[in-house]
């Protein structure tokens, strides 16, 4: 049982479209993150927060922006969808204060046409 | 800087094979957490086991054995006559503390019947 949801779970959109990702935790983990994956391939780190009010890029530089504003919820928006933004989006929390492992959403596919 | 490598781009094995999935990792943290994460073809990432610096011994799970040796760097997990439901990514990763995650690129596995 997901304690992590993504919705969309796929999403087609026309370019230029704006667009937000949700993600939400019922865990009370006060990390989350956002990654980019292309089918199969490397995870990036695209955003990530350690707190309500802290949000910071991650390794793989991108045109979404995210918010957190509660701690559960940590949406990721895109201004202006572009074909380039196809791709798989996943959500992750984590504990803090220790070393646990991430618990992530089933993603988001994101297709822009 | 830390950083993990999976050697195995792809592998495929017939069912019922033993495979080894190798992952090599860096690190200059004297306490470090190595994770292991499946991604099946439906997207999710599964947790399958976390094992921190300071515990050697491999662990087994049913079909599922990992060894752990600081002396090589490298935390493989091996699956014991695999199934085509073992068929997915697999994903090291290490973290410190006070630290994000660091993904290996992955391994595809296919197993074919």
């Amino acid at each position: 049982e997901a304690d992590i949801y993504q919705t969309p779970r796929y999403l087609v959109i026309g370019t230029g479209k704006k667009i937000t990702l949700e993600c939400s935790q019922t865990m009370g983990h006060d990390k989350m993150y956002w990654y980019q994956q292309d089918p199969g391939m490397e995870l990036h780190l695209i955003h990530y927060s350690y707190g309500v009010n802290s949000t910071e890029k991650g390794d793989l530089s991108s045109e979404s922006t995210v918010s957190r504003i509660r701690t559960e919820h940590f949406p990721l928006t895109l201004e202006s969808a572009r074909p380039s933004h196809t791709s798989q989006y996943l959500c992750a929390s984590r504990e803090s204060g220790g070393n646990y492992g991430y618990t992530f959403g089933s993603g988001t596919r994101l297709t822009v046409v | 800087a830390q950083k993990v490598t999976q050697a195995q781009t792809e592998i495929s094995v017939v069912e019922k094979e033993d495979v080894t999935l190798d992952c090599v990792y860096e690190t200059r943290d004297t306490t470090y957490y190595l994770f292991w994460y499946k991604q099946p073809p439906s997207g999710e990432l599964v947790f399958l086991i976390r094992r921190n610096s300071f515990d050697e011994q491999n662990e087994i799970s049913g079909r599922y054995s990992w060894n752990f040796q600081k002396s090589t760097s490298s935390f493989n997990f091996t699956i014991t006559a695999s199934q085509v439901v073992d068929s997915a990514v697999y994903f090291c990763a290490l973290t410190a503390y006070g630290q994000n995650f660091v993904f290996g690129p992955g391994t595809r596995l296919s197993v074919l019947p």
